[in-house]
């Protein structure tokens, strides 16, 4: 079976610190693909990173980082100097092989709340 | 210039009534999505169409009936309206519907059932 768990169900922290999200996956499938999507309180999702089970380079963009491990399948995701801004849900998402119409599999979401 | 647009925005209505949410989609994708979201910000995918043909069918009632014009939109319309309905509904898109491809989505529609 395929599952995204997001533990963290809410994080708080004040404007500045670094904070990191977690998300864990299951699957079987040795090609997959993990996402990250943000929801802000506007209430749209946005895309934010894709990346495939062969490609486990960490991921940069701004201040933002990914981190990819399959060793411990994870694929956590670190705001640095956080913004409140950055306020928003995240959600993690798998899509896999395996599943022959290659539904997105959903983690419940990380609200995290940064405040001034 | 909107990618994944849906309409309306907000949608308050009485139970037992039908309506329908549009969604079109200007980036020349093949595939189409509806998603549901409850006020626990669960996402749950309803269907997707790939080139106007229905691929994916979760388990929803019958009273929910996607329609695909063509492959740049995809309209829901819900019959008979009952309160657990109320829910945030996302169109998403993708280029095609194979396993690496990323699904954009729409602003959403909260579907409000009194």
């Amino acid at each position: 079976a395929q599952k995204v768990t997001q533990a963290q169900t809410e994080i708080s922290v004040v404007e500045k610190e670094d904070v990191t999200l977690d998300c864990v996956y299951e699957t079987r499938d040795t090609t997959y693909y993990l996402f990250w999507y943000k929801q802000p309180p506007s209430g749209e999702l946005v895309f934010l990173i894709r990346r495939n089970s062969f490609d486990e380079q960490n991921e940069i963009s701004g201040r933002y980082s990914w981190n990819f491990q399959k060793s411990t399948s994870s694929f956590n995701f670190t705001i640095t100097a956080s913004q409140v801004v950055d306020s928003a849900v995240y959600f993690c998402a798998l899509r896999a092989n395996m599943d022959s119409n290659y539904q997105l599999i959903w983690g419940a979401g990380t609200k995290l709340i940064i405040k001034p | 210039d909107t990618a994944v647009s849906q309409t309306p925005k907000y949608l308050v209505t009485q139970m037992g009534n039908d309506k329908s949410i549009k969604c079109e989609q200007n980036l020349g994708h093949d595939t189409m999505y509806w998603y549901k979201q409850d006020s626990k910000k669960f996402l749950k995918i309803m269907f997707s169409y790939n080139n106007k043909e229905l691929i994916i069918n979760e388990t929803v009632p019958n009273r929910f009936s996607p329609k695909s014009p063509d492959k740049a939109h995809l309209n829901l319309h819900i019959n008979s309206l009952e309160l657990g309905d109320s829910a945030v509904y996302f169109c998403a898109s993708s280029y095609t519907s194979g396993v690496s491809e990323t699904q954009y989505f729409g602003p959403g529609t909260r579907l409000l059932v009194l």
